[in-house]
């Protein structure tokens, strides 16, 4: 079975400093492992991904994922913090050693707030 | 915008009431998702279909009934529905739905309430 948890509803960070949103997931084989942000009013955007490769992905706005095998951890980082990065974040998770038709798993999201 | 459309946007009925979700990708993608999005929970998937057909079914109960005419449009009919399925419903697509390709690109959403 694969599964992904985000262990904070809510992360507060002050805009200009740097930001974390953690995630660990569980899968039998490799993990393909996403990161999603959801603007309000909006359907997910996608931000990054990790196959396989260098564990330091970068993605759009200046995010960046280090996945962390043994730790089965793959945390949403970003330097500086801007305002306009408040918004709910999801990671997911498919085990692409799996065969067949598995979608991705998403976690059930942090919402970041970015106080100026 | 992502490529993936929604209508409608917002959407009121009550419970004996029979209505209908569209999506719609312009994307060339094979493969089409619904989701159900409800307040402190994980997305939920419900259905997949790929190359129109459905490859997946999450124990969705049957007032819920996906349809895929072709690899562009994906429907959701609703009937006799309860307020407890009252969320936010989203479609998304991906290049194939079972290969690393399946990034998915999300609509911007339903947003289903049931009096």
């Amino acid at each position: 079975a694969q599964s992904v948890a985000q262990p904070e509803d809510q992360v507060n960070v002050a805009e200009g400093n740097p930001l974390t949103v953690k995630c660990t997931y569980s899968v039998s084989g490799n993990p393909y492992l996403f990161w999603y942000v959801q603007y309000p009013n909006r359907g997910l955007q996608f931000l990054l991904k990790y196959i396989t490769g260098d564990n330091l992905v970068k993605g759009s706005y200046g995010f960046e994922a280090e996945f962390n095998k043994s730790q089965t951890s793959f945390h949403l980082k970003k330097p500086s913090a801007l305002v306009s990065d408040s918004a709910l974040y999801f990671c997911a998770v498919r085990d692409w050693d799996l065969s067949g038709n598995t979608p991705l798993v998403f976690g059930k999201g942090t919402r970041l707030s970015v106080i100026a | 915008e992502t490529g993936v459309t929604q209508t409608p946007r917002h959407l009121v009925m009550g419970m004996t009431n029979k209505k209908s979700l569209k999506c719609e990708q312009h994307l060339g993608h094979n493969a089409m998702y619904w989701y159900k999005q409800s307040a402190k929970k994980p997305l939920e998937l419900m259905f997949v279909y790929s190359l129109e057909e459905r490859v997946e079914n999450n124990s969705v109960p049957s007032r819920f009934s996906p349809e895929c005419p072709n690899s562009s449009h994906l429907f959701l009919h609703l009937h006799t529905l309860q307020p407890e399925d009252s969320a936010l419903y989203l479609c998304a697509s991906s290049q194939d739905g079972t290969g690393l390709n399946n990034e998915q690109f999300f609509g911007p959403g339903t947003r289903l309430t049931v009096l």
